[in-house]
């Protein structure tokens, strides 16, 4: 399975834009990345998933770079509430459907 | 939609009693659920896979036999812990999976004391 490369942390500011980047570069054409966040003390909440094309939902965006090896949700207007780690994930396509958490980023969104 | 619980939240027991952890997708059926383990200040680990009327399948170093899981309906899935020891203290979380997506319930905090 592909491995993902994230940052331990980052700082976001209330009401901005927060981009977080996820590197894959050994994914291959048959693996979905995936976002889930997890608040302190609750199970992962799923945020959202692509292949090879952005996608956007109520939630966030994900952009996917043209060749995959990297890509970055974007949470438009981040709040205090979305203080999480986040973690992105790459899920290859099987009958399994199994994910592997990583480390992931633990983003603080500062007032 | 997608709205996985999980009874209990918290359980206390003692070393050498079994603890039994129910995790039921609400709004929709799962053939297939997962269970999970996160040990403080780490990632979540993947103990087993759960499919609806057949036996479980155990990521290796999980000892089946300690941790047994029961798939009985498309919407319950049960972990139970067997004689439990206090370094199975740990945050037990499960998720269902709906088409390509997992659903995760809020968890289950086990001290064993």
């Amino acid at each position: 399975d592909a491995k993902t490369t994230q940052p331990p942390s980052m700082d976001c500011a209330e009401g901005r834009a927060a981009n977080l980047p996820c590197n894959h570069s050994t994914i291959s054409g048959n693996e979905y990345v995936y976002w889930y966040r997890q608040i302190h003390s609750q199970g992962p909440q799923y945020i959202i998933h692509g292949l090879k094309n952005n996608e956007t939902n109520e939630m966030a965006s994900l952009i996917i770079t043209e060749d995959r090896k990297s890509s970055t949700l974007i949470l438009p207007h981040a709040t205090l509430r979305d203080t999480a780690v986040y973690y992105c994930i790459v899920r290859p396509y099987s009958n399994d459907y199994k994910l592997s958490f990583g480390a992931g980023t633990t983003v603080t969104v500062r007032a | 939609g997608a709205v996985v619980s999980q009874h209990p939240s918290w359980v206390i027991c003692k070393s050498g009693t079994s603890v039994k952890i129910e995790c039921r997708s609400l709004d929709f059926q799962a053939t297939t659920m997962f269970w999970y383990r996160q040990f403080p200040k780490q990632s979540l680990m993947l103990m087993a896979t759960s499919n609806e009327g057949s036996k479980a399948t155990y990521e290796q170093g999980v000892e089946k036999d300690k941790f047994l899981i029961n798939h009985a309906s498309l919407t319950l899935s049960t972990l139970t812990v067997t004689s439990a020891h206090p370094e199975d203290s740990s945050f037990y979380i499960c998720s269902a999976r709906v088409v390509e997506t997992q659903y995760f319930g809020p968890g289950t905090r086990l001290l064993v004391l």
